[in-house]
């Protein structure tokens, strides 16, 4: 049975830092893997799409690496801005339906 | 831009309402879902459809079912509503072919109270 494990489950970090989000899944035979971002009382909000035979996407200050083979997935985000302040969650399709990690929330301040 | 829309933000039912939850997609995606997200359980699916009027089960369809008679249009529906389906309710659509192929849109959610 596939599992997503996000860690870590909260960061508060400075404006201006450089984040690494981390994403991990117990089995390598995925279609994709895909990044959201969530904010409070919202629905999701899809940031990044990664097809299971490439190893990144990059969408502005955001970056998104997969590797299969050690169950892992890394979303980058550059320069960190408090209105990136949300939770991040990040899916596992299999080949009818997504897994969902649990998110990592990420507050930034000023 | 993909819009999905769920047909209220927020709702409050009795225990033993029928309760009918709508979604509503505007870019002619042949798959949709439901799902439910509650705190330390994340998201967890109800049940989806790939096309009009067919429905598969996900991993948690007891208590619900669906409804899909026109393609933009994807009905959840709590047959008898029962205080541990409170939750919030959250409807996606993804396209099976395309640039944006698989990439799942979501609605606004609708928090659902069942008293």
């Amino acid at each position: 049975k596939q599992e997503v494990t996000q860690i870590p489950a909260a960061l508060s970090v400075p404006e201006g830092e450089n984040l690494v989000l981390n994403c991990s899944f117990t089995d390598s035979a995925i279609y994709n893997l895909q990044w959201f971002r969530q904010d409070p009382g919202k629905g999701l909000t899809s940031l990044l799409l990664i097809q299971s035979s490439q190893r990144e996407q990059t969408s502005g200050r955001l970056n998104a690496s997969l590797d299969k083979s050690s169950g892992r997935s890394t979303l980058y985000i550059a320069a960190s801005q408090p209105g990136d302040s949300a939770t991040y969650l990040c899916a596992a399709r299999r080949p009818d339906k997504l897994i969902f990690g649990t998110g990592t929330r990420l507050q930034v301040f000023p | 831009d993909v819009k999905v829309t769920q047909s209220s933000r927020y709702l409050v039912k009795r225990t033993g309402e029928k309760v009918f939850l709508e979604c509503v997609q505007d870019m002619d995606h042949e798959n949709m879902f439901w799902y439910r997200q509650d705190p330390g359980l994340g998201l967890r699916l109800i049940y989806f459809s790939y096309d009009v009027k067919m429905k598969e089960k996900g991993d948690i369809p007891e208590g619900y079912s669906v409804s899909r008679e026109k393609k933009e249009r994807f009905s959840l529906i709590l047959e008898s509503a029962s205080t541990n389906q409170t939750s919030m309710y959250l409807c996606a659509s993804s396209s099976k072919s395309g640039r944006a192929r698989d990439t799942q849109y979501f609605g606004p959610g609708t928090r659902l109270t069942v008293l």
